[in-house]
């Protein structure tokens, strides 16, 4: 009965190569989101999805494309992955859309992409 | 620019004391914070949060501090217990939902006995 779950949760690859990560909710909410966390742990959002819409989609290479096939689900590809995209990728969501920020957060147990 | 400010980077508390972890903002739109509690291999989780219309906010041991003029916050863990030992993150964002969750770079917390 996970509440927001992610696949896979380790990931590795050589450069160039391309990847994805699924992620799903079972909460109910409009809202998902991807974020980015890097070595030294600093978390910042990457997008925000709204019932299958993109919201947000903060300073992000292209080479990163959100896919929301329903409101439960929100994957990240990758494309032409480079060494500087290793980190861990939490999937998040949260229920009111009007109030997409102020409302909880539920996060994934994260993604750990290593790119060799 | 780094819009929350967030320190210490780490802290060493001994069992039953206080811990406090300090941040502070830029953005004077700024109107909703809250603080997430991250434990090794897992997704952040919400701890508490508190809106500027209160200057302080308790749940259980943890209680935020707020001060809107010096626009910063502070988390107070009474009681540390070993179990608090984690990563903890400030965020700051406005309710009009204009801008995303803002994070602090995060403390971690290490409570021994």
């Amino acid at each position: 009965d996970t509440a927001v779950s992610q696949t896979p949760k380790y990931l590795v690859t050589q450069m160039g190569n391309d990847k994805s990560i699924k992620c799903e909710q079972n909460l109910g909410h409009d809202t998902m989101y991807w974020y980015k966390q890097d070595s030294k742990k600093f978390l910042k959002i990457m997008f925000s999805y709204n019932n299958k819409e993109l919201i947000i989609n903060e300073t992000v290479p292209n080479r990163f494309s959100p896919k929301s096939p329903d409101k439960a689900h929100l994957n990240l590809h990758i494309n032409s992955l480079e060494l500087g995209d290793s980190a861990v990728y939490f999937c998040a969501s949260s229920q009111d859309p009007g109030l997409a920020y102020t409302d909880t957060q539920y996060f994934g147990p994260g993604t750990r992409l290593t790119v060799l | 620019q780094q819009q929350v400010k967030q320190s210490p980077q780490s802290l060493i508390v001994q069992k039953g004391g206080i811990s406090i972890i300090n941040c502070a903002y830029e953005n004077t739109a700024f109107d909703y914070f809250p603080w997430y509690q991250q434990f090794p291999g897992k997704g952040p989780a919400l701890l508490i949060a508190i809106r500027p219309d209160v200057s302080e906010k308790k749940e259980g041991r943890f209680t935020i501090s707020f001060n809107k003029s010096a626009k910063q916050f502070s988390l107070h863990i009474m009681d540390s217990q070993p179990g608090d030992s984690a990563t903890y993150f400030c965020a700051a964002t406005d309710i009009s939902g204009n801008t995303p969750l803002v994070f602090g770079k995060g403390t971690r917390l290490s409570v021994i006995a």
